[in-house]
């Protein structure tokens, strides 16, 4: 009964490796984000996808590719690990793409070593 | 973009005192969200209030959209409140920006 869910929680990696992560939404929202919160815990906007076409793109690297499969899954892969991507990935989705109130995911928790 | 200024950046109380917790954005909002990350880290939503006031148990939010500032009042703090408390803003665009946060610290 998880609105937005996350896998892996955790994910530890050597630099290098390309890692996914997956994202779901039971809400039937139709717009769906990634953030990434650092170390010093602030949050920023990665990516927002308004019914699997890509709406918000924040000067992240290019290693970052999100895939929206259908409007209920974001999926965020991963090439090349670096060090600085340590980080705590979160998902949100919500109704609509103007950023309706919006519902956060558990986060998923990447250490590159 | 939007800037987003929270104050204080931290908190100390005692369990059963009241707060206030302030958030300054420099333009137009489309919405206002607030959160609380728990010490797990879990994000909750405690108010989606882009204006007026809202209530929710001890927590209740006041945002006035025109002088460009929304509240968080917490009262009879308990150590379950202990987290960081985030402000965040969105413009037409969608594009949203949080605020740094304020870490609360409830002591028993």
């Amino acid at each position: 009964d998880t609105a937005v869910s996350q896998t892996p929680k955790y994910l530890v990696t050597q630099m290098g490796n390309d890692k996914s992560i997956k994202c779901e939404q039971n809400l039937g929202h139709d717009t769906m984000y990634w953030y990434k919160q650092d170390s010093k815990k602030f949050l920023k906007i990665m990516f927002s996808y308004n019914n699997k076409e890509l709406i918000i793109n924040e000067t992240v690297p290019n290693r970052f590719s999100p895939k929206s499969p259908d409007k209920a899954h974001l999926n965020l892969h991963i090439n090349s690990l670096e060090l600085g991507d340590s980080a705590v990935y979160f998902c949100a989705s919500s109704q609509d793409r103007s950023w309706d109130e919006q519902f956060f995911g558990p986060g998923t928790r990447l250490t590159v070593l | 973009g939007i800037q987003v200024e929270q104050s204080p950046p931290d908190l100390i109380l005692q369990e059963g005192a009241n707060s206030t917790l302030r958030c300054n954005f420099s333009d137009s909002v489309n919405n206002l969200q607030w959160f609380h990350q728990n010490p797990w880290g879990q994000l909750i939503n405690l108010f989606y209030i882009p204006s007026g006031t809202k209530q929710n148990g001890r927590l209740s939010a006041t945002t006035v959209a025109t002088e460009r500032y929304s509240l968080l009042y917490i009262s009879s703090s308990q150590t379950t409140d202990s987290g960081v408390y985030f402000c965040a803003v969105s413009n037409k665009a969608g594009k949203s920006t949080f605020g740094d946060g304020t870490t609360l610290t409830v002591k028993p």
